[in-house]
C-alpha cells in the first residue's frame, strides 16, 4: 500500500528548531520529486518547498518565506524526506503536509507544528 | 512575488455545472505554470486532483476536468454530487521554481 506519513511536529519556542520527517511506503520515494505544504489554523494551503527527484540530483526550491530557514533533504536508506526548520517563528505554526503531487502517491495526514512562548 | 487568485466561494446545484477558475498577477496563466487542483474536505488532508492543467490521477472522479480558459486555469465540475462541497485550491507553479497557492474556492452544493 503507498503510504506517506508525517512525524516529528511538537511544540517550540520561537527562535527554535524542528525536523519534521516524512516516510514512505509501498514506493521508492527517490524516484519522485516531492513537496512539503503547510496550512495554518482556519487558513488556505501555502507552499514550502520542493525536492526535485534523484535523476534530478534532488534539487531544492522554497517559499519566499521560509528560503534561508528550511532545508529540504532526504535518506534513500530510509525511504524518508525530511523538512530541517530552523528560526522558528509564531507564523510558522501549521500543519505540515508532504505530497507527491505529480506522481500520484498522495498526500500524508500532516504533523501540527506549534510556534509559541 | 505573483499572486494566485481564485473565486471565493461558488455555489452549485446538485446535478449542475460549475467552473472554478485560477488567474496569475504576472499574466495569463499557461501550461507552463503546470496547474495543479485539489480538494480538501474539513479535517481531511487535501488530495491533488489534476495536474499538469488537465491531468487525472487514478481517482479522480470522471466528472472532474481541467483545462486552460481565457488566460486562467479551470476546474469544471460537470454533475454535481453532494460530497463534492469542499474546498479547492489551485497551484501554479513559477520559472523562479516556486510554487503558489491560490487562495481556495469554497464550493457548496445546495
Amino acid at each position: 500500500e503507498v503510504q506517506l506519513v508525517e512525524s516529528g511536529g511538537g511544540l517550540v519556542q520561537p527562535g527554535g528548531s524542528l525536523r519534521l520527517s516524512c516516510a514512505a511506503s509501498g514506493f521508492t520515494l527517490s524516484d519522485h520529486y516531492m513537496d512539503w505544504v503547510r496550512q495554518a489554523p482556519g487558513k488556505g494551503l501555502e507552499w514550502v518547498g520542493r525536492s526535485g527527484n534523484k535523476a534530478n540530483s534532488y534539487n531544492t526550491d522554497y517559499a519566499a518565506s521560509v528560503e534561508g530557514r528550511f532545508t529540504i533533504s532526504r535518506d534513500d536508506s530510509k525511504n524518508s524526506l525530511y523538512l530541517q526548520m530552523n528560526s522558528l517563528k509564531t507564523e510558522d505554526t501549521a500543519v505540515y503536509y508532504c505530497a507527491s503531487l505529480s506522481g500520484g502517491k498522495g498526500w500524508g495526514q500532516g504533523t501540527l507544528v506549534t510556534v509559541s512562548s | 512575488q505573483a499572486v494566485v487568485t481564485q473565486e471565493p466561494s461558488l455555489t452549485v446545484s446538485p446535478g449542475g455545472t460549475v467552473t472554478l477558475t485560477c488567474g496569475s498577477s504576472t499574466g495569463a496563466v499557461t501550461s507552463g505554470h503546470s496547474p495543479y487542483w485539489f480538494q480538501q474536505k474539513p479535517g481531511q488532508a487535501p488530495r491533488t486532483l489534476i495536474y499538469g492543467a488537465s491531468n487525472k490521477h487514478s481517482w479522480t472522479p470522471a466528472r472532474f476536468s481541467g483545462s486552460l480558459l481565457g488566460g486562467k486555469a479551470a476546474l469544471t465540475l460537470s454533475g454535481a454530487q453532494p460530497e463534492d462541497e469542499a474546498e479547492y485550491y489551485c497551484l501554479l507553479s513559477y520559472s523562479s521554481g516556486r510554487r503558489i497557492f491560490g487562495g481556495g474556492t469554497k464550493l457548496t452544493v445546495l
